[in-house]
């Protein structure tokens, strides 16, 4: 049973770029969240993805956007990349969105912007 | 607004030794969910353990123990003859209404935990 993927490993952009990462849930799961890790903290969260719907959103511009697909794989997208934006990048699936449901993560995606 | 603090960056063991970390919530919701994470350098986040505010019993998981008081707000781990392998980045999130039906997930900075052999 595959767990949470998540494509690229790294990525390496420049400002103003824009960059598209990816992530496939877990099987059976629906719900699919995104989270930016900066160095040396804790996981900030992005927005949640369910039912093709974001769902809810974190406190993160309108240059952060995503999708999920039919399958609830899910994109994120992010324009005029800033320096700031170097991070590591992680997708969570779980199931229904329950608050209660543990999020399984994926390896993440280590993203630098120069 | 939810908040989780983790005061401990840092904290550095000889193996066999018990180490506990802190972590200490905030929310002004009478429903809420607690969890704990391991990042190991590889880092993919390990489901721990998760609690929810109703239910206050301490839990023990083989050499993991969780301790919670709501008194406090407070939702301690304890690792008892820490291992080497127990070296990582341990983080406590809590999970509390953000509106419009949906709960987020909020994370503390986390804390370092170094086993030395």
């Amino acid at each position: 049973d595959a767990g949470v993927t998540q494509s690229p490993t790294h990525l390496i952009k420049t400002r103003g770029q824009q960059v598209t990462l990816r992530c496939s849930p877990k099987s059976g799961h629906d719900t699919v969240s995104w989270y930016q890790q900066a160095l040396g903290q804790g996981p900030q969260f992005i927005f949640q993805y369910y039912e093709e719907e974001e769902r809810q959103r974190g406190n993160f511009p309108d240059r952060f956007s995503g999708h999920q697909f039919p399958n609830y794989s899910s994109e994120l997208n992010v324009n005029a990349l800033l320096l700031g934006d170097s991070a590591l990048y992680l997708c969570a699936s779980s199931l229904g969105g329950s608050p209660y449901n543990e999020q399984f993560f994926g390896p993440g995606t280590r993203l630098t912007v120069l | 607004a939810q908040k989780v603090t983790q005061a401990q960056t840092e904290i550095s063991v000889v193996e066999k030794e018990d180490v506990t970390l802190d972590c200490v919530y905030e929310t002004r919701d009478t429903t809420y969910y607690l969890f704990w994470y391991k990042q190991p350098p590889s880092g993919e986040l390990v489901f721990l353990i998760r609690r929810n505010s109703f239910d206050e019993q301490n839990e023990i998981s083989g050499r993991y123990s969780w301790n919670f008081q709501k008194s406090t707000s407070s939702f301690n781990f304890t690792i008892t003859a820490s291992q080497v392998v127990d070296s990582a980045v341990y983080f406590c999130a809590l999970s509390a209404y953000s509106g419009a039906g949906s709960y987020q997930l909020t994370f503390g900075k986390g804390t370092k935990l170094s086993v030395i052999p």
